[in-house]
């Protein structure tokens, strides 16, 4: 089983701060996705990253994908209330018929 | 467009009362899939199904049957509940194996 651990598990910021979100693992992925889910919903994709040492950037968020595909990273540049959510990075390995491991998630809280 | 579809949004069953959790999606997406999501374990994978007729054992399968005789729909069946299987529900779908989820909103159990 592929597994994919999220940290910290827990944030919170102020309005305006930076902060960045990680996704690690031991094993090699060959595409990973962010995912946001706001409570009552289901999680709704971000972005997907499948190249090594990819950078995604969606508005203030900047997303990448590790060299060696086993890790990835969510920055967020300034951040405001209505980034607060939790977060989850899912990976896809090459042999598992198209299965997603999920990450235990981060939720993060903006303050005003 | 619907999306996903999950039905009921809400359940409290006794131990060992049994039920069926609805999920329809009408984006003619081949793979279909069950997660629960507990807290500060993320989404742990179900039962999946990659076509009609083709369904295959996730990660946490005990207790919860699938069966996928239509594209558009994928029940998840739970024959006895019990208290463990308290949790929020997520089906999801993708267009391909390497497609991101399209979720629905989730069915929250509560077994007594």
């Amino acid at each position: 089983t592929q597994l994919l651990e999220q940290s910290p598990q827990f944030l919170s910021i102020q309005e305006g701060e930076n902060l960045t979100v990680y996704c690690n693992s031991s094993s090699v992925f060959s595409s990973l996705q962010w995912y946001r889910q706001e409570p009552g919903e289901g999680p709704v994709l971000l972005v997907t990253v499948v190249t090594g040492g990819e950078v995604k950037k969606l508005k203030r968020l900047t997303f990448q994908f590790g060299d060696a595909r086993k890790d990835s990273s969510l920055h967020i540049t300034a951040a405001q209330p209505g980034d607060t959510g939790l977060y989850l990075c899912a990976g896809r390995g090459d042999t598992n018929a198209g299965k997603s491991t999920f990450g235990d998630g981060t939720t993060l809280t903006v303050k005003p | 467009n619907a999306g996903v579809t999950q039905t009921p949004k809400f359940q409290v069953l006794k131990t060992g009362q049994s039920m069926t959790l609805q999920c329809a999606q009408d984006m003619n997406h081949e793979y279909m899939s069950w997660y629960r999501q507990d807290p500060g374990m993320g989404l742990r994978l179900i039962h999946y199904s990659v076509g009609a007729g083709i369904t295959d054992q996730g990660e946490v399968p005990n207790g919860y049957n699938v069966s996928r005789s239509t594209t558009e729909d994928f029940p998840l069946r739970l024959l006895s509940a019990a208290p463990s299987q308290t949790s929020v529900y997520f089906c999801a779908s993708r267009r391909s194996s390497g497609a991101p989820l399209h979720f629905g909103n989730g069915t929250r159990l509560t077994v007594t």
